[in-house]
């Protein structure tokens, strides 16, 4: 089975600041990883996604994370953080095959200007 | 682009009503998902269908049913709503196969009072 463990439940950053969100995954075979974004009152939007081959994936809006094998992780990262990045940000995992995404339970994102 | 469409973005009903939730993709998509949404336990997987008129039980199904009878249409259905079924719902949708994403509608948040 796969679970997906997103470290902070909150994070708050200073506008321009690194952007470093965590997530740490469990998989019992090599897991397709994604991230989604949430907006207030909106639905999730894909920001990345890692399937296989490179392991730093970029996605929109300036964020990309990196698929770490060896500590089971994919932190979401941008370098410098802008007030319209603050949302709810959900991390998810998927095995092999076709089978529902799993998610972490979410880090807010506040950006203070 | 993909668009997953919920039929009421917020519902107010009362203890014990049958409620529907309607959800239509226009992508074709083989897979649909319902996910409900409470803050601090992230994204739980309701039910999902992998094509017509078939379903399989998420993580957390007591309380639900749902109906596929057309391909692009998945319906959750609360037999006898209770205040605890108060949360946001999320409808997804996404082609299958491995390492896909899934795209979301704009979600239901529903009240029962």
């Amino acid at each position: 089975a796969q679970s997906v463990t997103q470290l902070g439940s909150h994070v708050s950053v200073s506008e321009g600041a690194l952007v470093l969100l965590r997530c740490n995954y469990s998989s019992s075979v090599p897991p397709y990883l994604f991230w989604y974004v949430q907006y207030p009152n909106q639905g999730l939007q894909l920001l990345l996604k890692y399937t296989t081959g490179a392991t730093l994936v970029k996605g929109i809006n300036g964020f990309e994370a990196e698929f770490k094998k060896s500590e089971t992780s994919f932190h979401l990262t941008k370098p410098s953080a802008h007030m319209s990045d603050a949302a709810e940000y959900f991390c998810a995992v998927s095995a092999r095959g076709n089978t529902p995404l799993v998610f972490g339970k979410g880090t807010r994102l506040s950006v203070i200007a | 682009d993909v668009k997953v469409t919920q039929s009421s973005r917020y519902l107010v009903k009362r203890t014990g009503e049958k409620v529907f939730l309607e959800c239509v993709q226009d992508m074709d998509h083989e897979n649909m998902f319902w996910y409900r949404q409470d803050p601090g336990l992230g994204l739980r997987l309701i039910y999902f269908s992998y094509d017509v008129k078939m379903k399989e039980k998420g993580d957390i199904p007591e309380g639900y049913s749902v109906s596929r009878e057309k391909k692009e249409r998945f319906s959750l259905i609360l037999e006898s709503a209770s205040t605890n079924q108060t949360s946001m719902y999320l409808c997804a949708s996404s082609p299958g196969g491995w390492g896909t994403e899934a795209f979301f509608g704009q979600g239901t948040r529903l009240t029962v009072v």
